[in-house]
């Protein structure tokens, strides 16, 4: 089944406390990307990635980091969360950057 | 700054009527509409999409219209179902990026 899996699906931590959340679709996909959606903002898009080894910030990368080794893997790192990085995050992937995205079924997030 | 628009948080409708759901937009260099639904729980999912060299795409109970002298683009759903209850973004894409709008939570009531 082609699908986006983004684990895990919830995650509460601690200020300061390193995490990865993973990302991995099986579609061959080209272009992968990562969103937050916060109530009344929709969804910003916080790093992305055109193909393996290529990737750019999008509107909100302040305290993400992302890395691209393979085609199907899309990590996000939060270094040091701090509580305003608490949101629901979804990884999404498309045949290329501007074609319809699927996304991952989301991770909420909660930094005490 | 919010380069595309729903204006309208909340839509509620009667079961076999008609829904529309609006999304203006400012970047005129955005060539390609999409809109995605989302259900609680679960990953937005492509809806239907339209390219800005038409003015309208249709899709079984699903039509989407693009103004582009207005740069305004509506949903329009048609019987609605309370299965389309959900949250609706809309998106507009150049070659590199793809923007979204805060999406519009639309209840059908039986």
């Amino acid at each position: 089944e082609a699908q986006v899996t983004q684990n895990p699906r919830y995650l509460i931590t601690v200020t300061g406390k390193k995490l990865t959340v993973t990302c991995s679709q099986n579609m061959n996909h080209e272009y992968m990307s990562w969103y937050r959606q916060d109530p009344g903002l929709g969804l910003r898009q916080i790093y992305y990635s055109m193909n393996v080894e290529v990737t750019d910030k999008g509107d909100v990368p302040e305290g993400y980091k992302v890395s691209r080794k393979e085609k199907r893997n899309f990590p996000l790192i939060l270094e040091s969360p701090s509580p305003n990085q608490t949101s629901l995050y979804f990884c999404a992937s498309s045949l290329y950057s501007n074609e319809k995205l699927f996304f991952g079924s989301g991770t909420q997030l909660s930094v005490l | 700054d919010q380069q595309v628009k729903q204006n309208s948080p909340s839509l509620s409708v009667q079961e076999g009527r008609i829904s529309i759901l609006n999304c203006d937009y400012t970047n005129s260099m955005f060539d390609y509409f999409l809109w995605y639904k989302k259900y609680p729980a679960e990953g937005p999912t492509f809806l239907i999409s339209i390219s800005s060299i038409k003015d309208k795409n249709e899709d079984g109970r699903f039509t989407v219209f693009l103004n582009k002298s207005a740069k305004h683009l509506s949903l329009h759903i048609v019987p609605s179902q309370p299965g389309d209850s959900a949250v609706y973004f809309c998106a507009a894409s150049d070659y590199n990026d793809m923007r979204f709008g805060a999406g519009t939570r639309l209840t059908v009531k039986p």
